[in-house]
């Protein structure tokens, strides 16, 4: 069981929005504006698409954008694109005693 | 750019060891903390371990702690896993990233490790 909570899946269709949340708690998410989102393509490596809650790298498109309320943080992607299929998977910094950074399940975004 | 290329995966037989290894090229290195991160087949992903950039402290996921060694060696700009008494849980592909702030940035393609009688 992953420490952060994400739908298994979305999807949408061609230019429209889609939001994928991702659920913690005050220890993680709540706790600390150290949440980021990678993007995951079939048998490829994660990027970074969000750091920092709402930071986009260098490079990434500004459809993608990050929030957070209380212990949860959102990914929105907007004017979805074909190429936006992919899977989203979200992490954060954590005050665990076991763990240094924490990720979630993972979410399937299909474009329709 | 940014570049990582790990090796050393393959199959092992549980309780067995294996040795990562994670080339780091268009950066420097020396002024980076790196992660090992991991994915099970068809599961997410998991945080396995962060040394610091220069090696003076390591960090550990709790599943792994006491088995699992991080180190590096920053004059051939390469970061290590030690992998020992493995188990069938530790079957994933193998992940090194930079660190960014404690986040990983830029991730490798991953090696296969699969732990199999």
């Amino acid at each position: 069981q992953s420490a952060l909570t994400q739908p298994a899946s979305v999807s949408g269709s061609p230019g429209q929005s889609i939001t994928i949340s991702c659920t913690g708690t005050s220890s993680d998410v709540g706790g600390y504006n150290y949440v980021s989102w990678y993007q995951q393509h079939p048998g490829k490596a994660p990027k970074l698409m969000i750091y920092d809650v709402s930071n986009r790298p260098s490079g990434v498109s500004n459809r993608f954008s990050g929030s957070k309320s209380g212990n949860t943080a959102s990914l929105t992607i907007s004017g979805l694109q074909a190429e936006d299929e992919a899977d989203y998977y979200c992490s954060s910094y954590t005050s665990s005693s076991t763990l240094l950074r924490v990720f979630g399940g993972g979410t399937k975004l299909t474009v329709l | 750019q940014v570049q990582l290329v790990e090796s050393g995966g393959g199959v092992v037989q549980p309780g067995r060891s294996l040795r990562l290894s994670c080339a780091a090229s268009g950066f420097t290195f020396s002024t980076y903390g790196m992660h090992w991160v991991r994915q099970a087949p068809g599961k997410g992903l998991e945080w396995v371990a962060l040394i610091w950039y220069d090696g003076s402290n390591e960090y550990y996921a709790d599943s792994v702690q006491g088995r699992f060694t991080i180190s590096r060696d920053n004059s051939k700009n390469t970061l290590y896993l030690q992998m020992n008494s493995l188990r069938a849980e530790d079957t994933a592909v193998y992940y090194c990233a930079r660190d960014y702030y404690q986040l990983p940035d830029y991730w490798g393609q991953g090696t296969l490790v699969t732990v199999s009688s």
